[in-house]
């Protein structure tokens, strides 16, 4: 059974910093490309990056370009999110999500983790 | 950036009648391969999304084959042939076609 679990939200002051993981089981990780997804208070849905499957290709929304570094341990099954220069404007829910066609396939979701909220205020 | 724009915002439903959720891209979808990466998610009251179609048309393993999905090109559309208790929340297109991958807005699926 495939199983995303994040964590290391909380509330930061606006310009702090914050690591988000999300730890994986359940599927081959180094098979898999994956993704960050966040949902701002009663929003919809926005795509934050993505990571291939070995590492060596990432891509981030213009929203947090520059601020925003993605990255994954295959040893460990887990995917990070460093997110720097917080803003007020990315409190949100962020979920992992594993891409559904292969480690350089980036066009699906097929499982979501559970969330984990970051509220950035002072 | 491929806007998704999706209708109705609201869609309140009858018990056991049909819904129709329309989903509009802003440029094709047809990707280099020819195929079109249209996604359907569904995200209950409380809970994380989960992807109910791919590809426009194929259906995720345990999602009932109530739900269906069809369109081509920039028009595409998600129909519940007959609306259960469970089917509430909000439901969301997204492109995989295109960076940055987009979402629809969402609609909201609600019992009347």
């Amino acid at each position: 059974e495939v199983q995303l679990l994040e964590s290391g939200g909380g509330l930061v002051q606006p310009g702090g910093s914050l690591r988000l993981s999300c730890a994986a089981s359940g599927f081959t990780f180094s098979s898999s490309a994956m993704n960050w997804v966040r949902q701002a208070p009663g929003k919809g849905l926005e795509w934050v990056s993505t990571i291939s499957g070995s590492g060596d290709s990432t891509y981030y929304a213009d929203s947090v370009k520059g601020r925003f570094t993605i990255s994954r341990d295959s040893s460990k099954n887990m995917l990070y999110l460093q997110m720097n220069s917080l803003r007020a404007e990315d409190t949100a829910v962020y979920y992992c999500a594993k891409a559904g066609c292969g480690a350089y396939c980036y066009n699906t979701f097929d499982y979501w983790g559970q969330g984990t909220l970051v509220t950035v205020s002072s | 950036d491929v806007v998704m724009t999706q209708s109705p915002l609201s869609l309140p439903v009858t018990l056991g009648q049909p819904a129709s959720i329309s989903c509009r891209s802003s440029q094709s979808l047809v990707y280099s391969d020819e195929k079109t990466y249209l996604n359907w998610f569904q995200q209950r009251p409380g809970q994380s999304p989960r992807r109910l179609i791919y590809k426009v048309s194929n259906r995720d393993s345990g999602v009932p084959d109530r739900f269906s999905g069809s369109g081509s090109g920039t028009d595409f559309t998600l129909k519940i042939s007959r609306v259960e208790a469970e089917d509430v929340g909000v439901y969301y297109c997204m492109q995989g076609t295109y960076w940055p991958l987009t979402f629809g807005g969402g609609t909201k699926v609600e019992i009347k």
